[in-house]
């Protein structure tokens, strides 16, 4: 069965400087879908960043972006020029390419809670 | 933005109080989701639904039942709450294509249900 592990409980950033998540996952197949959600104090979860794991680019959306190491089964998460709006819990995701069973469901990592200092 | 509202954002009651959350989603998606979460803490899937008249038990064991009448309405209840279903509850939903991977499967949370159980 595929795990998604996030290793940092917390972490913590200075406004305007950048911070990277770590996210690693297992799984024994070849296709997939990755995905970065943020969930802010008391407000709705949304989707940071998508990574389809047959493009070796790695994605961004503005100040986000991810280091996505297939190899290694790796999927970082970048954030630059940090702001007091990104303090959040961030959840990384896997999703198997199958829609049977279970088997399309997202698979979340435990979270990190990221603080943002002025 | 996503368009995925859930009713009521928060409820305190008493125990043994029979309890709905209402979720409601106007993107067309078959596929719709409960998680249950407590403040800061990991997401445990406790039931799905791939479309009308279509309900599964998640990975978290839940006392709660759910029903999908209407592909746009997937409302969850607590016959009888308790102290221990004290918590928070994401409803999300997302597309479902079993005859082809066009979509990521992403998933759409509402804003959450907060439930206190006295």
């Amino acid at each position: 069965a595929q795990t998604v592990t996030q290793s940092q409980p917390e972490m913590s950033v200075q406004e305007a400087e950048t911070v990277t998540l770590s996210c690693t996952y297992d799984t024994s197949e070849s296709d997939y879908y990755l995905f970065w959600y943020k969930q802010p104090p008391s407000r709705q979860m949304i989707l940071v960043i998508r990574q389809e794991a047959y493009k070796q680019q790695n994605a961004t959306e503005n100040r986000f972006s991810v280091n996505f190491q297939k190899a290694a089964k790796s999927f970082s998460l970048k954030i630059s020029d940090s702001q007091l709006g990104d303090a959040a819990m961030y959840f990384c995701a896997y999703r198997s390419p199958y829609y049977g069973g279970s088997q399309g469901n997202l698979i979340f990592g435990k979270g990190t809670k990221l603080s943002v200092k002025p | 933005e996503a368009d995925i509202y859930q009713t009521p954002r928060y409820l305190v009651i008493g125990t043994g109080k029979k309890i709905t959350l209402e979720c409601s989603q106007t993107m067309g998606h078959d596929k719709m989701y409960w998680y249950q979460q407590d403040p800061g803490m990991e997401l445990h899937l406790i039931h799905y639904s791939y479309g009308v008249n279509s309900t599964e038990k998640g990975d978290l064991s839940s006392e709660s039942t759910v029903s999908r009448i209407r592909t746009e309405h997937f409302p969850l209840t607590l016959e009888s709450a308790r102290p221990s279903h004290t918590s928070q509850y994401l409803c999300a939903s997302s597309e479902f294509n079993p005859f082809g991977t066009s979509n990521t499967g992403e998933l759409f949370f509402g804003e959450g249900s907060r439930l206190t159980v006295l």
